[in-house]
Formats: C-alpha cells, structure tokens, sequence
C-alpha cells in the first residue's frame, strides 16, 4: 500500500530565509507525487506536481520540488520566504495505475516570524 | 466557472441525527472524492467516483453513503451522526485521464456532531 510521511509536523523560518519541507513516501512503481498547500479555512490548492521527466519541478509561487527516488523523497523547496507563505502544505502521492487514489501525508503547518 | 462548491459551509448535529453534504463541479470532471480531515491526521479518503452511477470504498467510509446519478454532483449522506464524525469534510474533482490528475477541491465543510 502507498504512504507519504511528512516528518515535521511544524517549522518555523524567518521570512527572507530558505525553506525545505520534507516528505518521504512509500510506492511500488514510479508514484505521481503533488505538494497542496493549505491556507487557514480554505481548501487545498495545487503547488506542483511531479510525473516523469526532470526531477527538478517548478510551481506557482516560487516553489520547487525534486523527486529522488533513490532517497524515496520529494521535498519541496523556496530559497526565500514570504510571510503569505504561512499555511499548512501537505505531500501526496498517487498510484499510476488504475483509480488515481491519492494518499496524503500528515502535513506540515509553516509559521513565517517577521 | 465556479470550480468544485460544497454547501453548507458549517453543520452542527446532533447524535443520530441524518444530513446530506452537497458537492457539485462544472468542469466535466469524471473523478471525484469525498475526504475527511482531522488534526494531525491529513486528509483521508471516505469514498471516490470514477463516473456517473460508479462508486467505491476509499480509507474510511464506514457511516457515509454516496451516490452519483450525474456528472456534476457527488453528495455525501450521514445516515446517523456520531461524534466521531465531528471533522472538515472536503471534496474533490479531477478529469482522470491524461496528465490532468491534479484534484481541485472545494472551500470545505465543517461539521460538529454533539
């Protein structure tokens, strides 16, 4: 069965530093990978999103995330933190066959200090 | 478009009590998925639908029914409320074929069972 750990439940950066949120899954074959961020009362909306290819993935609002699949990690990254980044950004990974079932980690909740 | 709406936006029931979570999309997309989420857990898939009149079982669906007689809706009925489903209840479409399998979700429900 396929599973996403996301190690740290919370993080706390200094806006203007880098940041690098962690996830780890578990998948037999090649998995769709996706990073969702989440703002406080609202749904999830779709960071960026990994199938094949370059395992350097760009999205919106500055993030980036790479797949090694060496390590069984797809952690996302922002070399500069803006306080509007404050929410709670969860990984998911989904099977590449069949119904796309969609397993999320746990989530990490991002706080940003001025 | 409006995207994936769920009404209503809050909910609180008591015990026993049955309600029927609406959710509707309006961008002809065959998947769709009821989740539920709770702190610290992420988010965990109750039941999904790959097209009209076809539905399945996903993590936790024991106490929710679904059903899908169109394309645009995908409601979710509580046949007796419990407090164990107190949580924010989310759903959400994908086209499922292709490389369009990103899920759009809507605002959310959030539910209290006393």
């Amino acid at each position: 069965a396929q599973s996403v750990t996301q190690p740290d439940i919370h993080i706390t950066v200094s806006e203007g530093a880098s940041l690098e949120l962690r996830c780890n899954y578990s998948y037999g074959a090649t998995p769709y990978l996706f990073w969702y961020v989440q703002s406080p009362g609202q749904g999830l909306q779709l960071l960026l999103k990994y199938f094949s290819g370059d395992t350097l993935v760009q999205g919106i609002k500055g993030f980036e995330a790479e797949f090694k699949r060496s390590q069984s990690s797809f952690n996302l990254r922002k070399p500069s933190v803006h306080w509007s980044d404050a929410a709670e950004y969860f990984c998911a990974v989904m099977n590449s066959g069949g119904y796309q079932k969609v397993t999320f980690g746990t989530g990490t909740k991002l706080q940003v200090i001025p | 478009n409006a995207g994936v709406t769920q009404t209503p936006k809050f909910q609180v029931l008591k015990t026993g009590q049955s309600m029927t979570l609406q959710c509707a999309q309006d961008m002809n997309h065959e998947y769709m998925s009821w989740y539920r989420q709770d702190p610290g857990m992420g988010l965990r898939l109750i039941h999904y639908s790959v097209g009209a009149g076809i539905t399945d079982q996903g993590e936790v669906p024991n106490g929710y029914n679904v059903s899908r007689s169109t394309t645009e809706d995908f409601p979710l009925r509580l046949l007796s409320a419990a407090p164990s489903q107190t949580s924010v209840y989310f759903c959400a479409s994908s086209y499922g074929r292709g490389f369009a399998y990103e899920q759009y979700f809507g605002p959310g429900t959030r539910l209290t069972v006393t």
